[in-house]
């Protein structure tokens, strides 16, 4: 119950593709969803984040699609650039104690110039 | 710069050793993590303080032992290094408050046990 699955593993895209990842959970106590981005020998960084209360969220070519009834959200990169090659993770918490993030298993993403 | 720093960034070491993390933030957060990163990329929470209060705990060996001198410090000890215990250690931290659930890492710490 407490697990994200995400997928693909890996994702190889042409520049100006749309590049898209997808994560499941089963708790629907998780309010909170955010994506992180992470390059190679760094740290993970808040790319996006979505609560349930919306279906949608975007931030520059980057969206957040989220189907509360599937229990399933995904990152939709548009215009995929070599620079957004990078490993992506979703997460769930639960907004209230420990907000513990369970985060995703990774998507490798590489964009071909 | 306000961030999220880890020191050492690097650590190599004998298999048997002891050695010692340190994290520290300046952003004023309430909150810190340590997550594990393994070898496949695999993110898991091991710890969580808030104001220097212990507040996650997780199937994590007792050879690892959180302290947090203060709500903007938190050090990770590791006792008898073993070789499974390579990975890359990441601090996080996360400030107070309903609806704030954003959590800001550090930049890592490696540790290649041999």
């Amino acid at each position: 119950q407490q697990q994200v699955k995400q997928s693909p593993q890996s994702l190889i895209v042409q520049k100006g593709g749309i590049s898209i990842i997808n994560c499941a959970y089963e708790n629907t106590a998780f309010d909170y969803f955010p994506w992180y981005q992470q390059f190679p020998g760094k740290g993970p960084a808040l790319l996006i984040a979505i609560r349930p209360d919306v279906s949608e969220k975007k931030e520059g070519r980057f969206t957040i699609s989220f189907n509360k009834s599937a229990k399933q959200f995904s990152l939709h990169i548009m215009d995929s650039q070599p620079g957004d090659s990078a490993t992506y993770f979703c997460a769930a918490s639960i907004g209230s104690g420990t907000y513990k993030y369970i985060f995703g298993t990774g998507t490798r993403l590489k964009v071909l110039a | 710069d306000t961030a999220v720093s880890q020191t050492p960034k690097y650590l190599v070491t004998q298999m048997g050793n002891d050695k010692s993390i340190k994290c520290e933030q300046n952003l004023g957060h309430d909150t810190m993590y340590w997550y594990k990163q393994d070898s496949k990329k695999f993110l898991k929470i091991m710890f969580s303080y808030n104001n220097k209060e212990l507040i996650i705990n997780e199937t994590v060996p007792n050879r690892f032992s959180p302290k947090s001198p203060d709500k903007a410090h938190l050090n990770l000890h590791i006792n008898s290094l073993e070789l499974g215990d390579s990975a890359v250690y990441f601090c996080a931290s996360r400030p107070s408050g309903t609806g704030e659930e954003t959590q800001y890492f550090g930049p890592g710490t490696r540790l290649l046990v041999l």
